[in-house]
């Protein structure tokens, strides 16, 4: 069984530029939400994709945008950095309408905005 | 108001010694999930137990037990015989009926002493 990954582990971007995190959800998983973790602080809720559609979302503004493809695997979009998006993001993936209420998460992106 | 409250920023413990990590949660939903997870300095969150709002018993699972008082509000984890590997941040979470988001307390940070 495949676990969650994510790429890149690392990413230093500049203020103002654009962002592509990936996500490879856990074989057998059809939905992926994203958090947000600032230093010192829980995960943050941004949204969660099931069958290629959004499926709820955080506080957190337009320029926060994802994918899911086919294949389950997702895609975090942010567009125009700021500097407190400097974080780390989680994927994590789960099963919906089979009773399991767990999700597993991938080991982060640490974004760092310059 | 907060979700989540975990009011332990650090706790230390004597290896093989237990230890209960706090947690209260506030919800009007009748129907809710809560979750531990553990976060080791790389940064990958790990599961460790689960206990639904309508489950009689407390969750136990290996060294972990979730000591679950719902009239208070509350959902510690106790984690017996504690492990140098112990040692990381551990995050209360909470699921609301069959809603996406997960919503996560600010962490509390478990240090072993050998």
């Amino acid at each position: 069984e495949t676990g969650v990954t994510q790429s890149p582990t690392h990413l230093i971007k500049t203020r103002g530029q654009q962002v592509t995190l990936r996500c490879s959800s856990q074989s057998g998983h059809n939905t992926v939400s994203w958090y947000q973790q600032a230093l010192g602080q829980g995960p943050q809720f941004i949204f969660q994709y099931y069958r290629e559609e959004e499926n709820g979302r955080g506080n957190f503004p337009p320029r926060f945008s994802g994918l899911q493809f086919p294949n389950y695997s997702s895609e975090l979009n942010v567009n125009a950095l700021e500097l407190d998006d400097s974080a780390l993001y989680l994927c994590a993936s789960s099963t919906r309408g089979t009773g399991a209420y767990e999700q597993y998460f991938g080991p982060g992106t640490r974004l760092t905005v310059t | 108001a907060q979700k989540i409250t975990q009011t332990q920023p650090g706790m230390f413990v004597q290896e093989k010694e237990a230890v209960t990590l706090d947690c209260t949660y506030d919800t009007s939903d009748p129907s809710y999930g809560l979750f531990w997870y553990k976060q080791p300095s790389s940064g990958e969150m790990i599961f460790l137990i689960y206990q639904g709002s309508y489950d009689q018993q407390n969750a136990t699972e290996g060294r972990y037990s979730l000591n679950f008082q719902k009239a208070r509000k509350s959902a510690n984890l106790v984690i017996s015989a504690s492990q140098l590997g112990d040692s990381a941040m551990y995050f209360c979470a909470m699921r609301e009926g069959s809603g996406n988001q997960f919503y996560f307390g600010t962490g509390t940070s478990l240090t072993v002493i050998p």
